[in-house]
């Protein structure tokens, strides 16, 4: 049984740029959620995906946005790259109850140079 | 707005060790607290998890407890091993389907 899924594994981008990120969730889970988690600190919860919809967010500027598909899969695009955008970026699913807790997958290492 | 602590912040122990790692929250309404293991780099891999209504998890070696009324939670690790070496996280959600509020780990180093 495939956890989840996250790619690419490691991205280096350009200031200015823009990025997409891309999750898979675990089989037989249907809502995503997005974090991102800067050297040395927790991870800090973005936004939550649940039937295509956006359904909770963090504080983060609108330059962070999303987009859940049919498949429940998930992509996460951030645009007008800061330096400070450099960080890990987790994914987490969990079935809609979310009473078994959630599931992580490796994340992906975005660096903004 | 939840704030979750984790104290120490680091720890490094020899090996065969038993320890406990601690962690606070402030807004004891709850609905589950999960501790996380992160390995340098990597994603986080789940523990164990606790329920609102219960008091303690086990798995293996590992026990967490949860007493919400004071707003705590601790996980005892026994018998540590170099294998251990980590950072343990603790989150906690307010509501089924909603997000965590994370500590910011407490860092664990078991020497052989």
């Amino acid at each position: 049984d495939a956890g989840v899924t996250q790619s690419p594994t490691h991205l280096i981008k350009t200031r200015g740029q823009q990025v997409t990120l891309r999750c898979s969730p675990k089989s037989g889970h249907d809502t995503v959620s997005w974090y991102q988690q800067a050297l040395g600190q927790g991870p800090q919860f973005i936004f939550q995906y649940y039937e295509e919809e956006e359904r909770q967010r963090g504080n983060f500027p609108d330059r962070f946005s999303g987009h859940q598909f049919p498949n429940y899969s998930s992509e996460l695009n951030v645009n007008a790259l800061l330096l400070g955008d450099s960080a890990l970026y987790l994914c987490a699913s969990s079935s809609r109850q979310g009473v078994y807790g959630y599931t992580f997958g490796s994340g992906t290492r975005l660096t903004v140079v | 707005k939840q704030e979750v602590t984790q104290i120490p912040a680091a720890l490094s122990v020899p090996e065969g060790e038993n320890l406990v790692l601690n962690c606070s929250f402030t807004d004891s309404a709850i609905y589950n607290l999960q501790w996380f293991r992160q390995d340098p780099g990597k994603g986080l891999t789940s523990l164990l998890l606790i329920q609102s209504s219960q008091r303690e998890q086990t798995s293996g070696r590992l026990n967490a407890s949860l007493d919400k009324s004071s707003g705590r939670s601790t996980l005892y690790i026994a018998a540590s091993q170099p294998g251990d070496s980590a950072t343990y996280l603790c989150a906690v959600t307010k509501n089924n389907f909603n997000k965590f509020y994370f500590g910011s780990g407490t860092k664990l180093n078991v020497k052989p």
